[in-house]
């Protein structure tokens, strides 16, 4: 069964200390894992794609990174506005079709000042 | 900048009654989305649209479900009767669709509690 699992559920950090969270998955035809940021009470937004193993995409504090049974995005010197949900998605393919997104529970982060 | 619209942002609705959202995504994005997602929990895929054509829904409750998207534009997803249980946020989102997958984005999400 295709899986997506994140850890941990809840992370704290303090302002400025560097951590990463995970997502790994076991799934058949991978053809791309994204990686979206939520706050509350509002939908996905998007951060990341990342399609092959030893890919490494870079935005401001965050860093992704992907091998062939997991990802992880590493967050340097965290700031309190980057507290939020971070989710993680794997993109199959379903038959002819395009396929479609399967979600891990996410990552919730709070960091504080 | 493009965005897909949701709307309404808040609903709140009696077990039993018939309750639509509606979506309008991003101009040129093929593939339409609608997800459920629960307090605490990722979003589960409900329905997948190709164009009008629905290419995946497997998992939307069918009984009570139902979602259109006659034009090939915007989309229509209904619950009838609506229950307890269908408190959730439910999500839309597009992507531009092809054979190379592109990134989904998502609308703001309503907010659906039923009493």
């Amino acid at each position: 069964e295709d899986q997506v699992t994140q850890s941990p559920e809840a992370l704290r950090l303090q302002e400025g200390e560097s951590s990463s969270l995970n997502c790994s998955y076991t799934v058949s035809g991978l053809r791309g894992l994204f990686w979206y940021r939520q706050d509350p009470g509002k939908g996905p937004e998007f951060l990341f794609t990342l399609y092959s193993a030893g890919e490494e995409k870079e935005k401001e504090r965050l860093k992704a990174t992907l091998t062939k049974k997991e990802s992880f995005l590493h967050i340097t010197a965290p700031k309190p506005e980057d507290s939020a949900t971070y989710l993680c998605a794997v993109h199959l393919w379903v038959g002819g079709s395009q396929g479609n997104l399967i979600f891990g529970k996410g990552t919730k982060l709070s960091v504080k000042p | 900048e493009a965005e897909v619209a949701q709307s309404p942002r808040y609903k709140i609705t009696e077990k039993s009654q018939a309750v639509a959202f509606w979506c309008d995504p991003i101009s040129g994005h093929a593939t339409l989305y609608w997800y459920r997602q629960i307090l605490g929990q990722g979003p589960e895929l409900l329905v997948q649209f190709q164009d009008e054509s629905v290419v995946d829904d497997s998992q939307l409750p069918k009984d009570r479900f139902s979602a259109e998207r006659l034009k090939g534009v915007d989309s229509t997803l209904k619950i009838q009767p609506a229950e307890l249980g269908d408190s959730a946020m439910y999500l839309c989102a597009s992507s531009l669709g092809g054979n190379l997958y592109t990134e989904a984005f998502f609308g703001q999400g309503t907010r659906l509690t039923v009493v």
